[in-house]
């Protein structure tokens, strides 16, 4: 089974640019979460999507917005970039019949993004 | 915030078992306690999770206090491969997957 799969892999962007990172979940999962990760830190919550709503945010600005599609997959898009932005972006499936704490999140390998 | 303590680094000798310990003091009662490892260049990996009683599975054993307000994640041999960051996370019952990253505890495994 193909686990969870993010594109692209690697993108450089220029300051003030815009950018539209993809995540496909696990077959079945209908919950995607998307974390940022700076170079030494642990990643950071931005968003969690469940049934293609909007279920939480993280303390980020409205520059970074998301959505989810009917089959589950997600985009996360972040406007006005900054260098600030530089950094490993993860999203995160699970398989919720409910939005708990019960239960394992599964990453992807990420997207590094690098903006100049 | 959901914080977390852990010690930055541990190191640990190949096939010997590794106790790696959070602090979550201000855990509530329905909260989670989970555990997550980073490998080198990769998304991070779920580990283990518990509620109230000490867990097992395939990877590890995690040990809750009985107050809830300190946990250890065993590795009952540690393997090169077990070299990693391991990160402690506490979540409220209705939070799904918006997880709480601290800084992790780094684990070198010496051969």
């Amino acid at each position: 089974d193909a686990g969870v799969t993010q594109s692209p892999t690697h993108l450089i962007k220029t300051r003030g640019q815009h950018v539209t990172l993809r995540c496909s979940p696990i077959s079945g999962h209908k919950s995607v979460s998307w974390y940022q990760q700076v170079l030494g830190q642990g990643p950071q919550f931005i968003f969690q999507y469940y049934e293609k709503e909007e279920r939480g945010r993280g303390n980020f600005p409205d520059r970074f917005s998301a959505r989810q599609f009917p089959n589950y997959s997600s985009e996360l898009n972040v406007n006005a970039l900054l260098l600030g932005d530089s950094a490993l972006y993860l999203c995160a499936s699970s398989y919720l019949s409910r939005p708990t704490a019960d239960t394992e999140a599964f990453f992807g390998q990420g997207t590094r993004l690098t903006v100049v | 915030d959901a914080k977390t303590t852990q010690p930055n680094s541990m190191e640990s000798n190949e096939e010997e078992p590794v106790h790696l310990p959070c602090n979550h003091s201000t855990i509530s009662g329905t909260d989670y306690i989970h555990w997550y490892r980073q490998l080198p260049s990769q998304g991070p990996e779920y580990v283990i999770h518990g509620l109230t009683s000490n867990v097992n599975n395939r990877m590890a054993s995690l040990a809750i206090a009985e107050d809830r307000k300190s946990s250890t994640l065993i590795l009952h041999r540690a393997t090169l491969r077990d070299a990693a960051v391991y990160y402690c996370i506490f979540t409220r019952y209705n939070a799904g997957n918006m997880l709480t990253f601290g800084g992790g505890t780094r684990l070198m495994v010496k051969p």
